[in-house]
């Protein structure tokens, strides 16, 4: 069972170019999370998915970012017009469904590490 | 609002020594507690997490951590370790129940030096 699956792992942007991350959640999950870490800080946030559903994307800048989970394909994270501040880590983490009670936990991805020139 | 704090952002330590790692957190509501480690250009991997039951939970790699509601702390621990844990490990909760935020803490850069 192949773990959660993120590309490209490297990415390099000049300022004003936009920004495609790709995650693949692992088999069987459907809840997906991105989470921004940015250079000597921990992971924050951003938004949680479900398919074709934005759940919770309080974590995530008002401008330039968006991101989706279609039916079929990838769940994509979107930057447009990045800025050096953009510059970081992007992690994907994917689970299957919560219920009120149960545990969920949350498998990471390998990142991809985006460099705005 | 929950928050981690990670209060040694980098911790050298000998090979073959203990280790112990600090985290605090603070939360209104009960909590599930995790530590995660990250290598150099990897994602993070789960080390051990909190759910309930008993307080001292034992992980991968020889770490254990000790839930300790009182001080609301969840400090990580190794008896002796060696190289191979040079790595950031960083600590995190969320709110137990169904779909919650994980917040993580900032990161504590172990150093393992020979």
């Amino acid at each position: 069972n192949a773990g959660v699956m993120q590309n490209p792992r490297h990415l390099v942007r000049r300022r004003g170019q936009e920004a495609r991350l790709r995650c693949s959640p692992m088999k069987g999950h459907s809840h997906v999370y991105w989470y921004r870490q940015l250079p000597e800080e921990g992971l924050k946030f951003m938004v949680y998915l479900q398919k074709e559903n934005i759940i919770d994307e309080s974590g995530m800048p008002k401008e330039r970012f968006s991101a989706e989970f279609p039916k079929e394909g990838p769940s994509i994270l979107r930057i447009q017009q990045v800025v050096r501040g953009d510059s970081a880590a992007y992690f994907c983490a994917s689970s299957p469904p919560a219920t009120v009670s149960s545990y969920n936990e949350q498998f990471f991805g390998p990142g991809t590490r985006l460099t705005v020139l | 609002a929950q928050s981690v704090t990670q209060l040694d952002s980098q911790v050298p330590v000998f090979e073959e020594a203990p280790v112990e790692l600090r985290c605090n957190y603070s939360s209104s509501v009960s909590v599930y507690l995790f530590w995660y480690v990250q290598y150099p250009n990897q994602g993070l991997q789960l080390l051990l997490k909190y759910l309930s039951g008993s307080t001292l939970v034992k992980g991968i790699n020889g770490f254990e951590a000790e839930f300790n509601k009182s001080q609301t702390s969840f400090h990580l621990r190794k008896p002796s370790v060696h190289i191979s844990d040079t790595a950031e490990y960083f600590c995190a909760v969320r709110n137990s129940g169904g779909y919650q935020k994980v917040t993580f803490g900032i990161g504590t850069k172990l150093q393992v030096i020979p």
